[in-house]
């Protein structure tokens, strides 16, 4: 059983581009959480999908950011317009239904804004 | 809303000496508690978990964890530590029944001395 895939591992994206950074669940999981992680701070909670529907996004910039979890194929937490503020490891996590479980973590996306 | 302060930003300690990091929760009702361990460049681990029953979780690589609901607080240990211990931990809180968002402290990094 993978884990928790995410790609790409390492994205670079000049200013006023758009970032997609996708992230497979493991096989079972049904829940899905995007976290950022800044420089010297922890992980701060972005958003948790379930299949077709967004649960909680409280944690979301209120523009550019946007996430979605389709039926078929991956998560993807979407960037416009990115900016230098951006730059940052993105992860996403994911836990069967049921809850009483941990989230198991993917190995991140680095994102660099040029 | 759930929170957790991880009071130490950095512990130094000799290899082979004793740890303990600090992590203090803050949630209504019985919360599920983790840490979890993050090399550098590299995605979370989880080192152990506690949901119910017996306070003292036992978890990988030698670490275990007390749960104190007096004192809200969930402290990492270990009574011998190695040079590989040394990592980024993060505590997390996730709430128990309704709708689970794991929520992290902002890290102790932990630096190992020969």
């Amino acid at each position: 059983n993978a884990g928790v895939m995410q790609n790409p591992r390492h994205l670079v994206r000049r200013r006023g581009q758009e970032a997609r950074l996708r992230c497979s669940p493991m096989k079972g999981h049904s829940h899905v959480y995007w976290y950022r992680q800044l420089p010297e701070e922890g992980l701060k909670f972005m958003v948790y999908l379930q299949k077709e529907n967004i649960i909680d996004e409280s944690g979301m910039p209120k523009e550019r950011f946007s996430a979605e979890f389709p039926k078929e194929g991956p998560s993807i937490l979407r960037i416009q317009q990115v900016v230098r503020g951006d730059s940052a490891a993105y992860f996403c996590a994911s836990s069967p239904p049921g809850g009483r479980t941990e989230a198991f973590f993917g190995q991140g996306t680095r994102l660099t804004v040029v | 809303a759930q929170s957790v302060t991880q009071p130490d930003i950095h512990i130094t300690v000799s290899e082979g000496a004793s740890l303990e990091l600090r992590c203090n929760y803050s949630y209504g009702a019985t919360p599920y508690l983790f840490w979890y361990v993050q090399s550098p460049g590299q995605g979370l681990q989880l080192l152990l978990k506690y949901f119910s029953g017996d306070t003292l979780v036992q978890g990988i690589k030698g670490f275990e964890a007390e749960f104190k609901r007096s004192q809200s607080s969930f402290n990492l240990r270990k009574p011998s530590v190695h040079w590989s211990d040394a990592a980024e931990y993060f505590c997390a809180v996730g709430a128990a029944g309704g709708s689970y968002i794991p929520t992290f402290g902002r890290g102790t990094s932990l630096i190992v001395h020969p």
